[in-house]
C-alpha cells in the first residue's frame, strides 16, 4: 500500500471548516483513499473513502485531486467533538484483507 | 446494534506472564483484525482472521498469536510479556476481508510492569 504524508497538527476554530490535507503521491490506480479518526481513548472511527471522484457523507467531504496524488478531508462545521487524530490511508479495495497501514495522522484541535 | 466489544478494558501484568484478550465483533461481521497502538510505533497491524483462519499477519514475533471461533469471536494471546508490549490493543471487525468499513472497539489497555 502507498504511503501517505499528513501535517502532524492543525488548529481550527469552532464552527469553521476544517480542511485536512493528505499527500499520497505514489498511489496506484487501484488504491482507494480512506479517512479514519481517533478521538482520545477510543478506537479509530471510519469517516469516508473514495477512489477518484469527490465524496460526501453526513460526516465529511473528500476531495481528491485529478492526478490522485493528494486529497483533502473537509469537516464543514467543526465542533469541539471533532478534536481527534485524523488518519489518511490508501489501500487496495479487494478481499485481500483488512490490513490498514496507519501513518502518524494529523492531530486536529478545534478551539472555541 | 451493539458495537465491537473488547475485554478486559484495562489490565496490568508483569514481565514473563502471558495475557489473553477477547474481541466480540458486530453481529454478522465475520472478519476480525487486531492492531497494536503504542506512542512510539503508532497503530500497527497484528493479524486478521476470517472463517476461523488467519489470513494476514503483521511483523510481530511469534509470542503474539490469535484465533477465531466459529461464532466469529476472536482472542489474541501474548506470551512471555515484555515491557515493550505495553500498549492499547484494538480489535476491528467487518463483514468480510477488504470491506470498506472497519469498526473498531475501544481497545484493551495492557500495562506490563
Amino acid at each position: 500500500d502507498a504511503k501517505t504524508t499528513q501535517p502532524p497538527s492543525m488548529d481550527c476554530a469552532e464552527g469553521r471548516a476544517a480542511n485536512l490535507p493528505c499527500n499520497h503521491s505514489t498511489i496506484s490506480g487501484n488504491e482507494y483513499v480512506y479517512w479514519y479518526r481517533q478521538i482520545h481513548s477510543q478506537g479509530p472511527q471510519y469517516i469516508i473513502h473514495g477512489l477518484k471522484n469527490n465524496e460526501t457523507n453526513e460526516m465529511a467531504s473528500l476531495i481528491i485531486t485529478e492526478d490522485r496524488k493528494s486529497s483533502t478531508l473537509i469537516l464543514p462545521h467543526a465542533t469541539l467533538r471533532d478534536t481527534a487524530v485524523y488518519y489518511c490511508i490508501v489501500r487496495v479495495n479487494n478481499n485481500a484483507g483488512n490490513m490498514l497501514t496507519f501513518g502518524g495522522g494529523t492531530r486536529l484541535m478545534v478551539k472555541p | 446494534k451493539a458495537g465491537v466489544t473488547q475485554t478486559p478494558r484495562y489490565l496490568i501484568k508483569t514481565r514473563g506472564q502471558q495475557v489473553t484478550l477477547s474481541c466480540s465483533p458486530i453481529s454478522g461481521h465475520r472478519s476480525v483484525s487486531w492492531y497494536q497502538q503504542t506512542p512510539g510505533q503508532g497503530l500497527q497491524f497484528l493479524f486478521e482472521y476470517f472463517s476461523e483462519t488467519q489470513r494476514n499477519k503483521g511483523n510481530f514475533p511469534g509470542r503474539f498469536s490469535g484465533r477465531q471461533f466459529s461464532n466469529s469471536r476472536s482472542e489474541m494471546n501474548v506470551s512471555t510479556l515484555e515491557l515493550g508490549d505495553s500498549a492499547l490493543y484494538l480489535c476491528a471487525s467487518s463483514y468480510y476481508p477488504g470491506a470498506n468499513v472497519l469498526t473498531f472497539g475501544a481497545g484493551s489497555r495492557l500495562t506490563v510492569l
